[in-house]
């Protein structure tokens, strides 16, 4: 049991560059979620999907796009990264008996 | 929107002493509320989770309390060690996107020897 797992760990973009973040979880876990985090700020909302073939947009969804591919994968997608996009990327899922949410390892990105 | 503020934003103690987070939140309709630890390059883990209704929860060394009403919740650490060092996030789940988490910035964590 892996829980949530994330690739990559790390990468570095030029400016311009489209880049696909993947996140899979295997809880069998309806919803999933894409966060961002800057230094001196909460974690923010970037997508969610609530249950396979949904997807919504969260608090900050701009410049990103996101798949729900199966019940399993939730990918976020760069299609032209620009510095401000430079953060950390986390992928949730969710427990709907528990409510509690389970955090992947996080993908370093850096947009030079 | 919902804010959640936490202090203070470090804090640093001797090995053995008792302490004390603070989370503050704007609006009272929340789900839950969920404390979180996070290591230094890592992801979150999960401590603890209070329902809306639910007043405290307790795992180990860790005690959270919620007071909807009054916008606050507390997580109490007992008999800290350096091995708790971490930043602890505190989260508010509500508004209408189910399961959405609002968070807080964190309390960085250092417990010495």
């Amino acid at each position: 049991n892996a829980g949530v797992t994330q690739t990559p760990k790390f990468q570095v973009l030029k400016t311009g560059q489209s880049m696909t973040l993947q996140c899979a979880q295997d809880m069998n876990h309806n919803s999933m979620y894409w966060y961002r985090q800057d230094p001196g700020m909460g974690l923010r909302l970037i997508y969610y999907s609530a249950s396979e073939g949904t997807t919504d947009k969260g608090e900050v969804p701009n410049g990103y796009n996101v798949s729900r591919l199966n019940k399993r994968e939730f990918s976020l997608r760069l299609e032209s990264a620009a510095p401000s996009q430079t953060s950390v990327y986390f992928c949730a899922s969710r427990d709907t008996g528990t409510d509690t949410q389970y955090f992947g390892p996080g993908t370093r990105l850096t947009v030079l | 929107k919902q804010e959640v503020t936490q202090i203070p934003a470090a804090l640093s103690v001797p090995e053995g002493e008792n302490l004390v987070l603070n989370c503050s939140f704007t609006d009272s309709a929340i789900y839950n509320l969920q404390w979180f630890r996070q290591d230094p390059g890592k992801g979150l883990t999960s401590l603890l989770l209070i329902q809306s209704s639910q007043r405290e929860q307790t795992s180990g060394r860790l005690n959270a309390s919620l007071d909807k009403s009054s916008g606050r919740s507390t997580l109490y650490i007992a008999a800290s060690q350096p091995g708790d060092s971490a930043t602890y996030l505190c989260a508010v789940s509500g508004g209408s996107t189910l399961g959405r988490l609002y968070f807080g910035r964190g309390t960085q964590l250092t417990v010495w020897p």
